[in-house]
Order: C-alpha cells, then structure tokens, then sequence
C-alpha cells in the first residue's frame, strides 16, 4: 500500500462543476503539497499546507491533520483546469523527501 | 524572476552518449533538486542540494549520473555513458528553504536511442 494515496485516478467532468480530488496518507507530515502537471509536462506548485484550509483563486486546498486526509476543490471547473493533479506529503522528520501520491488526471468538457 | 531555467527542453541522443542537462535555479533560493518522471515509477527524487553542497545523493540510479553545482546559479546533471533506459522527464526545483514551496522548470524530456 501506497503511503500516498490519491482518488480518483482519473476524472471527466464538465465545465462549471464543482471538483473534488482526494489524498490520504498513512505517515505523519508537516506539510503537504498539491502540484498541478499540463499536458505540456511542467509542474505548478499549487499549495502547500500543513493546517485547515488555503485559497487561490477559484481553487481550494483542505488538511485534516487527524484523519491524515487532505482535498483539493476546484469550483466553476473550466477545460483549462484540465491537467494531472499531484499530491506530495513531506513526513515528519524529513527535511526534503517528498512521498508522491501517483497524481489524478483530470479532464474538465467545454 | 523567470523562474527556474532548464535547457534543454528536448534532448534525443543515442546510446553511449554523454547527455548534460542543466538548471538556472530562482535567485536566492538555497535548496536545488532535480527529479526524473518516468510513466512507471512516477516522480523520483535523484540529488538534493542545499547551499550547492549535495546533501542527498541517494537516489542517483547508479555511477553513471553525476550531478554539480558549482555555484549558486547554476546546476548540471550529467549521465555518461547514456542508456535507453534513462529516457524520462528530467526536472529541476529549487525553493527558498527546504520546507517552502517548490518551483519548478519546465522539465527535460530526454530520449536515449
């Protein structure tokens, strides 16, 4: 078992729906991150958190630090939006390795 | 700033080859990494570098990749002699401190034939 775990895999929606994209971890973390891949290959960070909640725009990023779950929203979803989300915990103790979740390929339908 | 620079974006060699990529990390930024993306292992930590001293090295596949960073501003990653199974997705990040966040170049795709 992963001990970055993201669902779902894959995810087609429509334009102006609401998106939930889930990562669970089994580890203790200071901080998690959520990237953003396009189909172009580079990488965004989008956030990194390691309490409650950060919002940027039309996207939202959740920690629950007990349930070692966190989210990421994306409301009023646009094709642009369409990319690979990826989660990556930083454990505890660790100053720089990162554990990857294996990422949510996201596609949003004009 | 322009952000974390790599060159090449696209680099087609053939095996044996020594392939050189390289990384213009954001000024001021302390730590430097380089990551290989393959479709089945994912994102791969190779080297990380802190004040341009390689802290760990690690995750470099085996002798034939070496990576520098001779100064602040620049960084290397070198594989010589070049394998097919080194074709992948080479990024460069560097943050401002270890736990900040991290960013990103464009990445190198590079395909050894």
């Amino acid at each position: 078992k992963n001990e970055v775990e993201q669902s779902p895999q894959n995810l087609t929606a429509q334009e102006g729906e609401f998106i939930t994209i889930n990562c669970s971890y089994s580890v203790g973390i200071s901080a998690l991150h959520w990237l953003q891949q396009h189909p172009g290959g580079g990488i965004v960070s989008l956030f990194m958190l390691s309490s409650g909640k950060k919002k940027h725009g039309r996207l939202i990023a959740t920690i629950n630090i007990q349930e070692k779950h966190s989210s990421l929203h994306i409301t009023a979803s646009h094709p642009r939006d369409s990319a690979v989300y990826i989660c990556a915990a930083l454990p505890l103790g660790s100053n720089y390795q990162l554990i990857w979740g294996a990422g949510t390929k996201l596609i949003i339908k004009p | 700033d322009a952000g974390v620079i790599q060159s090449p974006r696209h680099e087609v060699t053939e095996m044996g080859q020594e392939v050189t990529l390289r990384c213009k990390p954001i000024s001021g930024h302390n730590s430097l990494f380089w990551y290989r993306q393959t479709m089945m292992r994912g994102l791969e930590l190779l080297i990380y570098f802190n004040n341009n001293v390689p802290i760990d090295d690690s995750g470099m596949p085996e002798d034939r990749f070496s990576a520098k960073m001779p100064n602040a501003s620049f960084s290397t990653l070198k594989i010589q002699p070049s394998e097919p199974r080194d074709s992948a997705v080479y990024f460069c990040a560097s943050t401002l401190e270890w736990n900040t966040e991290a960013f990103f170049g464009q990445g190198t795709r590079l395909t050894v034939v």
